[in-house]
């Protein structure tokens, strides 16, 4: 089975902190996605990445960035939270190709005071 | 069908009824479609995926219905249990440039009575 993990649950942060959301998959996977999740407007990709070292902006990516040193490891940067990305935070992996099923994480539920 | 707003369109049956939910999306060149479930305080699960050179896809108590004519997806669950109870969402591959690129509906929730 595909496991993709997320290094937290829930969190608490201040606004104007740095805030950093861990994703690791174990299926060897070349896509990995970031999404943010919140009531009435569905799931939004913030950033994706196609290879190690690779990133592509997704639809809102405004206030974030990404890292991928490693194929399995996908990190989200907040670089100074704010109170409006108090959201749930999904990441995904899928396989190379382009009809590949994206897998998810259990999810990151961040409150931003 | 899709929400729109905060309010997700809401399914109830009775446990052992069959549901069918419903998805429009929105680009007819859109080439895979997967159905996800959510329940609550957890990541969507994969349930069933279809390409677009079908129609119909089934799985264990699960069945995908794909009209590209009306551009309508349907998931089918059968003989529903209380573990189905979550959020059901559909999602079309848009793919932009060759790349994969997902776009997600609202959901709908699907409520279990016993």
């Amino acid at each position: 089975d595909v496991k993709v993990t997320q290094s937290s649950r829930y969190l608490v942060k201040r606004t104007g902190e740095k805030v950093f959301l861990e994703c690791v998959q174990d299926m060897d996977h070349e896509n990995m996605f970031w999404y943010r999740q919140d009531p009435g407007l569905g799931l939004r990709l913030i950033y994706f990445s196609y290879d190690v070292k690779m990133k592509e902006k997704g639809d809102i990516p405004e206030g974030y960035s990404v890292s991928r040193e490693k194929k399995e490891r996908f990190s989200l940067i907040l670089e100074s939270a704010s109170t409006n990305q108090t959201s749930m935070y999904l990441c995904a992996s899928s396989l190379g190709g382009v009809q590949e099923t994206q897998y998810f994480g259990p999810g990151t539920r961040l409150l931003v005071l | 069908g899709e929400s729109v707003g905060l309010h997700l369109p809401t399914l109830s049956v009775q446990e052992g009824d069959n549901s069918i939910i419903n998805c429009a999306y929105s680009n007819s060149a859109s080439d895979y479609f997967i159905w996800y479930k959510q329940e609550s305080g957890k990541g969507p699960q994969f349930i069933i995926d279809i390409r677009s050179n079908m129609d119909k896809r089934q799985g264990q108590r699960v069945t995908v219905l794909l009209n590209k004519t009306v551009k309508h997806l349907s998931l089918q669950i059968a003989a529903t249990q209380p573990g189905d109870s979550a959020v059901y969402f559909c999602a079309e591959n848009i793919g932009v440039q060759g790349a994969q690129k997902l776009v997600f509906g609202q959901g709908t929730r699907l409520t279990i009575n016993p």
